[in-house]
């Protein structure tokens, strides 16, 4: 059984950076991929791009290109979103979420969310 | 690039079904997820594929794809399945995953 714990929640100014972290146990990290969604008050489920952590490689949504950074450090099982340039429409919670494997495009474990909170 | 559609709501008394709708060009040739999201909760996979289901989820949950839309069914509707739900693609030109903007089940 996996489980993702995700960092606490962040308060954050305008134009300042965050980075929030999701930590698995149970499985295989490096067999999966590792995604993050977001989701601003009041709306829908956002894709913002994975990472296989066995590869090291990452694929962004065309919206956060130049602006985000997903990374994974295999040792410690942790994955990483790193978002800079912060506005207000960045506050949302952000979850992170394990495929189910190999290049399988749906998500069977999701982390707990982390708020990140813009403002000045 | 791709969009996929949902109706903002659906209401259903308890005991009936529910069917809740993901549009998209030609979707019956993508794999279409959807998801459970309670509120303050984590979204929770409930249908993978077009039709598979997720160990513990209820027969009750099903789902079909063809054409241009993609539904998911729930029948014998139970206040506990009050959510919202999200189908979920990929598509292959931008290889991107695509949410719908989800679908709020009211159980009257």
């Amino acid at each position: 059984q996996v489980q993702l714990v995700q960092s606490g929640a962040e308060v954050r100014k305008p134009g300042s950076s965050v980075k929030v972290s999701c930590k698995a146990s149970g499985g295989s990290f490096s067999s999966y991929s590792i995604n993050w969604v977001r989701q601003a008050p009041g709306q829908g489920l956002e894709w913002m791009g994975g990472i296989i952590p066995i590869l090291g490689i990452a694929n962004y949504a065309q919206k956060f290109q130049g602006r985000v950074t997903i990374t994974a450090d295999k040792s410690t099982n942790t994955a990483y979103v790193e978002l800079r340039s912060l506005r207000s429409e960045d506050t949302a919670v952000y979850f992170c979420a394990k495929n189910a494997g190999g290049s399988i495009r749906y998500y069977d474990y999701w982390g707990q969310g982390t708020l990140v909170a813009v403002s000045s | 690039s791709y969009v996929v559609t949902q109706p903002p709501s659906v209401s259903v008394a308890p005991g009936q079904t529910a069917r809740i709708t993901c549009g998209g060009s030609n979707i019956g040739s993508k794999s279409v997820h959807w998801y459970q999201q309670k509120s303050g909760q984590a979204p929770v996979l409930v249908v993978y594929d077009d039709t598979d289901r997720p160990s513990g989820i209820p027969e009750r949950f099903s789902g079909s794809n063809s054409g241009n839309t993609a539904t998911l069914t729930v029948s014998r509707v139970e206040a506990g399945d009050e959510a919202d739900y999200y189908c979920q693609v990929w598509d292959s030109s931008s290889d991107h995953v695509l949410f719908g903007g989800g679908t709020k089940l009211t159980v009257l």
